[in-house]
């Protein structure tokens, strides 16, 4: 078990460019999540995968950003024409079944200037 | 619409004093509950979850929290908090097989030696 790894860290961008994000889960996790964590707030769920299929978005997600996972490994979340409202922590989770705790990765943050 | 509520924004004590942090859910059903704990730049970690059973459960790190459905609450406690205990800790709480997870706005602990 090695743990989510979320990849990059840090990303700082210019306003209007794109930027994409990739996690890892762990191996055996067929659910992955996203979720945004803006300061002095819990994280705010974006949506979920069980397995390659995106079962659920939040109306917070605009067509602004896209999400997928092919062959349900890893995931990517992408960003179209960044806008300040954006900077923020993204943080990927999954877990292996209904009931099982979602383990979090250590988050991409993103600063759009 | 869900939502988990933790009405204490900041907490200060000192360290080897108790500690009691406040957690109120919506949901009428039976819940699952969740305390997570994030160190600045940091993922989630989970303390302890709640699905059914004993209202009284043992998390990592010396954490216990309480199922009170009158109340609509489960909080947090710890006998003696320790510095390393300094964090920012959030409840969950989890409806449905999607397992999505709605965070409280979290409480941000500070330890005085």
């Amino acid at each position: 078990d090695t743990g989510v790894s979320q990849n990059p860290r840090h990303k700082i961008t210019k306003r209007g460019q794109n930027v994409t994000f990739r996690c890892d889960p762990i191996s055996e996790h067929n659910r992955l999540y996203w979720y945004r964590q803006t300061l002095g707030q819990g994280p705010e769920f974006l949506t979920y995968f069980q397995n390659e299929a995106q079962l659920e978005k939040s109306r917070l997600l605009s067509d602004r950003f896209s999400a997928e996972r092919p062959k349900g490994s890893f995931s990517t979340l992408e960003i179209q024409r960044t806008e300040q409202g954006d900077s923020a922590m993204y943080l990927c989770a999954s877990s292996d079944r209904g009931n099982s705790p979602l383990h979090f990765g250590n988050g991409t943050r993103l600063t759009v200037t | 619409a869900q939502s988990v509520t933790q009405p204490d924004i900041h907490i200060t004590v000192s360290e080897g004093a108790s500690l009691e942090l406040r957690c109120n859910y919506s949901y009428g059903a039976t819940p699952y509950l969740f305390w997570y704990v994030q160190s600045p730049g940091q993922g989630l970690q989970l303390l302890l979850k709640y699905f059914s059973g004993d209202t009284l459960v043992q998390g990592i790190k010396g954490f216990e929290a309480e199922f009170k459905r009158s109340q609509s609450s489960f909080n947090l406690r710890k006998p003696s908090v320790h510095w390393s205990d300094a964090a920012e800790y959030f409840c969950a709480e989890a409806i449905g097989s999607n397992y999505k997870l709605t965070f409280g706005k979290g409480t941000l602990l500070t330890v005085n030696p």
